[in-house]
């Protein structure tokens, strides 16, 4: 089973800024990886997938990047409505896993 | 725009079988790839297993041997059995779709259902 580890746990932010949120694979997963924004209360939505692809509705504030094993999900510009807990995914092969999370807080 | 909803009774006792459904609307079963998840209390998400709407199915190695599921195209809708539940087992769970235009994307859930385990 591919482990993704998610760094940081937490990052503490102001609207406005920039964040990076990164994501590793345990072994290689080319770039069958997606990121998942969950918010208190409500089930996962989808931003990006095949690691750079933003999915339908989703702002051009969202971008994904790499492949291998190292990926990013960066947000070029906090809006409040961002603050949320931030998943990664991958669809290499199954079972398919996520990472533990990293939560997006106002600083 | 499809629509799922997830039902079932959300207290399950020890040793029991925790069945749950999920209802597709706004939208056909057939075509896609369906897919059930949770979420421990506090903790990431797992997936628990999918389907297809002719009925190929594979689920999570760790959950083989007590995850049954399965689809009744006919009433749009699509099941999760878990056989011997213990208290590890409570969770949210929530149903789900995959993307049409790419596998293992979920571009579509349920709000989820919470299951408690306890006597």
């Amino acid at each position: 089973e591919i482990v993704l580890t998610q760094s940081p746990a937490t990052l503490s932010l102001s609207p406005g800024e920039r964040a990076t949120l990164s994501c590793r694979a345990s072994e290689t997963i080319s770039s069958y990886l997606a990121w998942y924004q969950q918010k208190p209360g409500q089930s996962p939505r989808l931003l990006i997938y095949d690691a750079s692809i933003r999915a339908t509705g989703i702002p051009a504030r969202f971008s994904g990047g790499g492949s291998g094993t190292d990926f990013t999900l960066t947000i070029s510009s906090l809006e409040p409505e961002d603050f949320a807990v931030y998943y990664c995914q991958h669809g290499f092969n199954w079972p398919n896993t996520f990472g533990q999370g990293t939560k997006l807080e106002i600083k | 725009q499809v629509q799922l909803q997830e039902s079932g009774p959300g207290l399950v006792k020890p040793s029991e079988t925790l069945s749950l459904t999920c209802t597709v609307s706004g939208g056909s079963i057939s075509t896609y790839f369906w897919s059930w998840f949770r979420q421990p209390p506090g903790k990431g998400l797992e997936w628990i297993a999918y389907i297809y709407h002719v009925g190929s199915t594979n689920s999570h190695p760790s959950l083989k041997n007590r995850v049954t599921v399965s689809v009744d195209t006919s009433k749009n809708q699509f099941s999760l059995r878990l056989t011997s539940v213990t208290a590890a087992d409570t969770a949210m769970y929530f149903c789900a779709r995959e993307m049409a235009a790419a596998r293992w994307y979920i571009d579509v859930w349920g709000k989820g259902t919470t299951v408690t385990v306890s006597s």
